[in-house]
């Protein structure tokens, strides 16, 4: 089966500017969730939806937002870019969240000019 | 606050040597997952070990949970070109839901 796909895959965006990324899930999976890849800090959790529902959320300021749709696919949002945002970008899906093995995309990288 | 913390940050040895990477924490976690990430692609999960003290194989690798359920080790055995990227230790708390993740250890194996 189709594995978790990103789009877009390559993104350059300047500063000020906000950023739309999105995942669709393994088939079947309803838990989404978004994590930040730096080198300096690694993967940091964003937050997870789950049934178009937030269920948990990263320690990241509110410029970073997400939301999810009835087919369960999912939408990251980034207002008012800082330099500081470029980085991958990794969705990742599980059949309920809790408990269950997680399936990574390949990620959208995002460059902030 | 990184949770988890990896060792070494970087490895780099020659094919057929052994090796073992470790994650440690001074949090408990339900249970912990190891991951490998190569350039370009997301992380694949490895393994997870659960019980305190359990010990799992997979092939070469040897993942090992420490008994008050807080550090784990990686032991990959005569290491492979095909070994080489970015292992990842990540806890899962008591949610289920965020993963917290090391910062991992970037492993090079040349033939």
């Amino acid at each position: 089966k189709a594995g978790v796909t990103q789009t877009p895959r390559y993104l350059i965006k300047t500063r000020g500017q906000q950023v739309t990324l999105s995942c669709s899930p393994i088939s079947g999976h309803r838990s989404v969730s978004w994590y930040q890849q730096t080198p300096g800090q690694g993967l940091q959790f964003l937050f997870e939806y789950f049934s178009e529902t937030q269920r948990n959320k990263g320690n990241f300021p509110g410029r970073f937002s997400g939301r999810q749709f009835s087919n369960s696919r999912s939408e990251m949002n980034v207002s008012t870019l800082e330099l500081g945002d470029s980085a991958l970008y990794l969705c990742a899906s599980s059949r309920t969240g809790s408990g269950n093995t997680i399936y990574f995309g390949e990620g959208s990288w995002l460059t902030v000019v | 606050t990184q949770l988890l913390e990896q060792s070494p940050q970087f490895l780099s040895i020659q094919e057929g040597e052994n090796l073992t990477v470790y994650c440690n924490s001074s949090s408990v976690f339900s249970s912990l997952q190891w991951y490998r990430q190569e350039p370009g692609e997301g992380p694949v999960l490895l393994v997870t070990v659960v019980t305190g003290g359990e010990v799992k194989k997979l092939k070469r690798l040897t993942f090992q949970f420490g008994d008050a359920r807080k550090d784990s080790s990686l032991h990959i055995t005569a290491a492979q070109p095909g070994d080489t990227g970015l292992y990842l230790c990540a806890g899962v708390g008591n949610s289920g839901y965020a993963l917290n993740f090391g910062k991992g250890t970037s492993l090079l194996v040349t033939p």
